[in-house]
C-alpha cells in the first residue's frame, strides 16, 4: 500500500458525458501527479499540481481539466468523453525531488 | 526539456537468465533517478532510486542500477531473473533544474519459465 487513496476503482460511462477522479496523496506530501496509460500511448504524464498550484503540464488535452484543494487532496475531471478516452488514470505524490508513490489507478471505460 | 530513453520495448528471457535494461536522459545537471515496475494489473512500484553517492544502488527483490554521468545512463541490471519478474519497467528522472519528472516509455519484459 502506497498510501495513496484513488476513487473510484473502475468507472464506466458514455461518450460525451464528464466524469471526476479523485485522489488523495500520501501524508505530507503536496505534489500530485496525474498520469494516463493506455495500450496505445503507453505511460503519459498529464499535470503537476504542488501545494495547491499548477507546477508542471503534459500531454493533457484541453476537454480533461485538474485542480488541488487545501487539504492537498485533487482531482481530475475529463469532459467530452470520447472512446479513446478508456484508459487506467494514475495519481502519484511525492515529496519534493522524491521518488512517486502510486495510487491503484482508476480504470475509466468510455462506451 | 529532459526526455528519457530506454533502450527495448519489449525482452523477453528465460528463467535464470541474466538482464540488462538500457536508460539514458537527455542532458545532465542534478537530476535524480528512478526505475519503477509495474506488474501486470497493477500500479507502478518503485524499484531503486539514486540521488547521489555510490553509482551502484542495490533495490528491491535483487535489483540494482548503476548510475554513469559521462554517458547520462542509469541502466537496470538483475544477474538471475524469475518468471516471477514478467512485468514492465520504467526509468524515471527527476530534473532539479526544471522541476519535473519525465519517465520513459517502459520495457515490457516477459521471462519464459
Amino acid at each position: 500500500d502506497s498510501g495513496v487513496t484513488q476513487t473510484p476503482k473502475h468507472l464506466i460511462t458514455a461518450t460525451g458525458q464528464r466524469v471526476t477522479l479523485r485522489c488523495s496523496p500520501r501524508s505530507g506530501d503536496l505534489s500530485v501527479y496525474w498520469y494516463q496509460q493506455s495500450l496505445d500511448q503507453g505511460l503519459q504524464f498529464l499535470i503537476q499540481y504542488y501545494n495547491g498550484e499548477e507546477r508542471a503540464k503534459g500531454n493533457i488535452l484541453e476537454r480533461f481539466s485538474a485542480q488541488q484543494f487545501p487539504d492537498l487532496h485533487s482531482e481530475l475531471n475529463l469532459s467530452s468523453l470520447e472512446l479513446g478516452d478508456s484508459a487506467l488514470y494514475f495519481c502519484a505524490s511525492s515529496s519534493r525531488g522524491g521518488e512517486q508513490f502510486f495510487g491503484p489507478g482508476t480504470r475509466l471505460t468510455v462506451l | 526539456a529532459q526526455s528519457v530513453s530506454q533502450h527495448n520495448h519489449h525482452v523477453i528471457l528465460s528463467e535464470a537468465a541474466s538482464l540488462e535494461l538500457g536508460c539514458n536522459y537527455s542532458y545532465g545537471g542534478t537530476v535524480n533517478l528512478f526505475w519503477y515496475v509495474q506488474y501486470p494489473g497493477q500500479h507502478l512500484q518503485l524499484l531503486l532510486k539514486y540521488f547521489s553517492g555510490d553509482p551502484l544502488v542495490k533495490g528491491i527483490k535483487g535489483f540494482e542500477a548503476e548510475f554513469i554521468k559521462s554517458k547520462f545512463s542509469f541502466n537496470l541490471r538483475k544477474p538471475s531473473v524469475q518468471w516471477s519478474d514478467t512485468a514492465e519497467y520504467f526509468c524515471a528522472v527527476w530534473d532539479n533544474y526544471g522541476q519535473n519528472f519525465v519517465f520513459g516509455p517502459g520495457t515490457r519484459l516477459s521471462v519464459l519459465p
